[in-house]
C-alpha cells in the first residue's frame, strides 16, 4: 500500500496552465480508472473535483480536467485562478480492494 | 442538503482506545459505502478503512488493521470507527466521507490526539 507519487510543489502565474502528475503501478492506477482528485484548502475539508479519471462533479469548474495513461494520472488546471492555490491529493483503488492516496501537491499561484 | 458530523476524537493516551461516530443526513445512508480518510497535522490524506452498504465488506489499510474496526448502524444514520492499541502516529484529523472509489462528500473531521 504505497503512497502514490505527486510532486511537492508546482507553481504557475494566473491565466497559465499547469500539470499535476499521479503515478502509481499495475496494481492501482494502472489497472483501474477509479482515479480521483481533490482540493484541499488550509484548515478545511478535501474537495472532490475529479472522479473516474476525467468526470467533474456537479459546480465543479470546467477548468480542471483529467487524464490516465498506463500507471500514471494527470490533472490539469487551465486558467489558473488566485482560488486555486491549494493543496491537491490524487487517490486511486486498488487490487486489494483497499485506497491509496498520492502524497500531495501545493499548488501556489505566483 | 447532505451533511456528515463526525464526533468522538479527543486527546488519549498511547495504548488507549476511542470511537470515533460520524452521523449522516441528508442521503438515504444504507444506499451508499462509508469511508474514513485521516490527515496527520501539516501531513497529506490517508485513507484508513472503508465499509459496504449492508456492513458486509470491510477494508483497512495494513497500519490499522487489527486495531481499528469500522462499523455502521444504518437505522441511526451512523458510522462508526473503534479505534483501539492507539499509537503516536494515529494522532489526525479524521474525517468521514461517503463513497467507495470517490468521495463527494465529507465531515468537517474530528481530532484525535495520541499522546501520554
Amino acid at each position: 500500500q504505497s503512497a502514490l507519487t505527486q510532486p511537492a510543489s508546482v507553481s504557475g502565474s494566473p491565466g497559465q496552465s499547469i500539470t499535476i502528475s499521479c503515478t502509481g503501478t499495475s496494481s492501482d492506477i494502472g489497472t483501474f480508472d477509479y482515479v480521483s482528485w481533490y482540493q484541499q484548502h488550509p484548515d478545511k475539508a478535501p474537495k472532490l473535483i475529479l472522479y473516474d479519471v476525467s468526470t467533474r462533479p456537479s459546480g465543479v469548474s470546467s477548468r480542471f480536467s483529467g487524464s490516465k495513461s498506463g500507471n500514471a494520472a494527470s490533472l490539469t488546471i487551465s486558467g489558473l485562478q488566485a482560488e486555486d492555490e491549494a493543496d491537491y491529493y490524487c487517490r486511486s483503488f486498488t487490487s486489494s480492494n483497499t485506497l491509496v492516496f498520492g502524497g500531495g501537491t501545493k499548488l501556489t499561484v505566483l | 442538503e447532505v451533511q456528515l458530523v463526525e464526533s468522538g476524537g479527543g486527546l488519549v493516551q498511547p495504548g488507549g482506545s476511542l470511537r470515533l461516530s460520524c452521523a449522516a443526513s441528508g442521503f438515504t445512508f444504507s444506499s451508499y459505502w462509508m469511508t474514513w480518510v485521516r490527515q496527520a497535522p501539516g501531513k497529506g490524506l490517508e485513507w484508513v478503512a472503508n465499509i459496504k452498504e449492508d456492513g458486509s465488506q470491510k477494508y483497512y489499510v495494513d497500519s490499522v488493521k487489527g486495531r481499528f474496526t469500522v462499523s455502521r448502524d444504518n437505522a441511526k444514520n451512523s458510522l462508526y470507527l473503534q479505534m483501539n492499541s492507539l499509537r503516536a502516529e494515529d494522532t489526525a484529523v479524521y474525517y468521514c466521507a461517503r463513497g467507495r472509489y470517490s468521495s463527494t462528500y465529507w465531515g468537517q473531521g474530528t481530532l484525535v490526539t495520541v499522546s501520554s
